[in-house]
């Protein structure tokens, strides 16, 4: 069954500091791989997404995400976060089996000190 | 443009009573998801219409619940009887059919069931 790992439950930086949250999934095929955010109290908003071709994708907000395929990772990174970063951070994984089900991960909560 | 629209934006109520939780799609998306998302749990597809057609609804916790689609607009998910137990936030998404497009979240709906 496919899955999809945040293995970091919950990251405190500070300002400035850089950010790097893990994401790895299990699925055998093709994929298609988001990273949402959830500010408090709001909806999901799509950060970035990657399709095809360069591995490396930017987002919004400075934020952007590497695709290894041989890892079954595609890890979020952010050069200097803000306090304004402080929210959940949900990956996800869309297989390409024609079908729409987007597994998502169990969430990273990630704190900013200012 | 209008994006995901849910209603209502807080739902209190007690255990046993009927809920009925309503989601509009953006307009001309073909697909439509029905999510909760609780902190054990973190965020879980409930049911998943494509052209107004249930395609997978093994998300689905139990009898209880039922979701419809009458329309390309429109959609409910009902629990009947409700439990505290259910208490949540219950996101819609949607997204062209094609399945390599992000999905785009509405505003969800905190239930609380007392």
């Amino acid at each position: 069954a496919q899955s999809v790992s945040q293995h970091n439950h919950h990251v405190i930086l500070s300002e400035a500091a850089s950010l790097e949250l893990g994401c790895n999934y299990s699925y055998g095929g093709t994929v298609n791989l988001f990273w949402y955010v959830q500010y408090p109290g709001q909806h999901l908003q799509l950060l970035l997404k990657y399709f095809s071709g360069d591995p490396l994708v930017k987002g919004i907000k400075g934020f952007e995400a590497e695709f290894i395929k041989s890892k079954f990772s595609f890890n979020l990174r952010k050069p200097s976060v803000q306090w304004s970063d402080t929210a959940e951070y949900f990956c996800a994984v869309l297989p390409q089996t024609g079908a729409n089900n987007l597994f998502f991960g169990t969430g990273t909560r990630l704190t900013v000190i200012p | 443009d209008a994006g995901v629209i849910q209603s209502p934006r807080h739902e209190v109520t007690e255990m046993g009573q009927e809920v009925t939780l309503r989601c509009k799609p953006i307009s001309g998306h073909n697909s439509l998801f029905w999510y909760r998302q609780t902190m054990m749990r973190g965020l879980e597809l409930l049911i998943y219409f494509n052209n107004n057609v249930p395609i997978d609804d093994s998300g689905m916790p139990e009898d209880r619940f039922s979701a419809k689609m009458p329309n390309a607009s429109f959609s409910t998910l009902k629990i009947q009887p409700s439990e505290p137990r259910d208490s949540a936030v219950y996101f819609c998404a949607s997204t062209f059919g094609i399945s390599n497009q992000p999905q785009h979240f509405g505003d969800g709906t905190r239930l609380s069931i007392l």
